[in-house]
């Protein structure tokens, strides 16, 4: 079955660090660049990172620059975000979805079903 | 950044009814906007790609079109089942961004 399953979420200190997991089933991950978007339930979603085939290039948006790192490893199918320096305005359900193109033009056509972050003492 | 200025933010509508959701990008992206549905504790779900065309599963009763800044999503015959928020987003530059979304519910 062609999924993504993320994992890692829970309940953690503000300044305190957390790394997501992403794991990728039934497709060519290695071929598929990756990113992470977040929702703060009730509000919008908001792309968070992103992260090309090899593992090479890398973007961050402007809220989470320096504080959170991308990565994957295509051994295992499996894309990580590192999160660094929690705030209370991280806490939010975190998705994982996978870049597709058609006419050269990108889109998400699969996402995970999202972890859930909570950043409160 | 570019920016995405959905409207209306919420409608209520008839099983059966035409609806309509526009985007409105703050620079021009050519076809470079997608439409995705969201409903509560579920994955978001891509509908429309490349401003129109269909992706693969999607009831033909969802459309899009436009292309510059201005693109529109329609539901020909809502259902119950469209009951959900809906979200533009643009892929012509990082950051990937996407509109406030539109919350659909049923009258």
């Amino acid at each position: 079955e062609v999924q993504l399953v993320e994992s890692g979420g829970g309940l953690v200190q503000p300044g305190g660090s957390l790394r997501l997991s992403c794991a990728a089933s039934g497709f060519t991950f290695s071929s598929s660049w990756m990113h992470w978007v977040r929702q703060v339930p009730g509000k919008g979603l908001v792309w968070v990172s992103r992260i090309d085939k090899d593992g090479t290039i890398t973007d961050y948006a402007d809220s989470v620059k320096g504080r959170f790192t991308i990565s994957r490893d295509n051994a295992k199918n499996t894309v990580y975000l590192q999160m660094n320096s929690l705030r209370a305005e991280d806490s939010a359900v975190y998705y994982c979805a996978r870049d597709n193109y058609d006419f050269w033009i990108p889109f998400f056509d699969l996402w995970g079903r999202g972890t859930l972050i909570t950043v409160s003492s | 950044d570019i920016q995405l200025t959905q409207s209306p933010s919420s409608l209520s509508a008839f099983v059966g009814d035409r609806v309509t959701i526009t985007c409105r990008a703050s620079q021009s992206i050519s076809r470079f906007l997608n439409w995705y549905q969201k409903k509560p504790g579920k994955a978001p779900k891509l509908l429309i790609y490349a401003a129109s065309s269909l992706q693969s599963g999607v009831p033909s009763r969802f459309s899009g079109s436009g292309s510059g800044t201005d693109f529109t999503l329609t539901i020909s015959s809502l259902q119950p089942e469209d009951f959900a928020t809906y979200y533009c987003q643009q892929s012509d530059s990082t950051p990937r961004t996407f509109g406030q979304g539109t919350r659909v519910e049923i009258k």
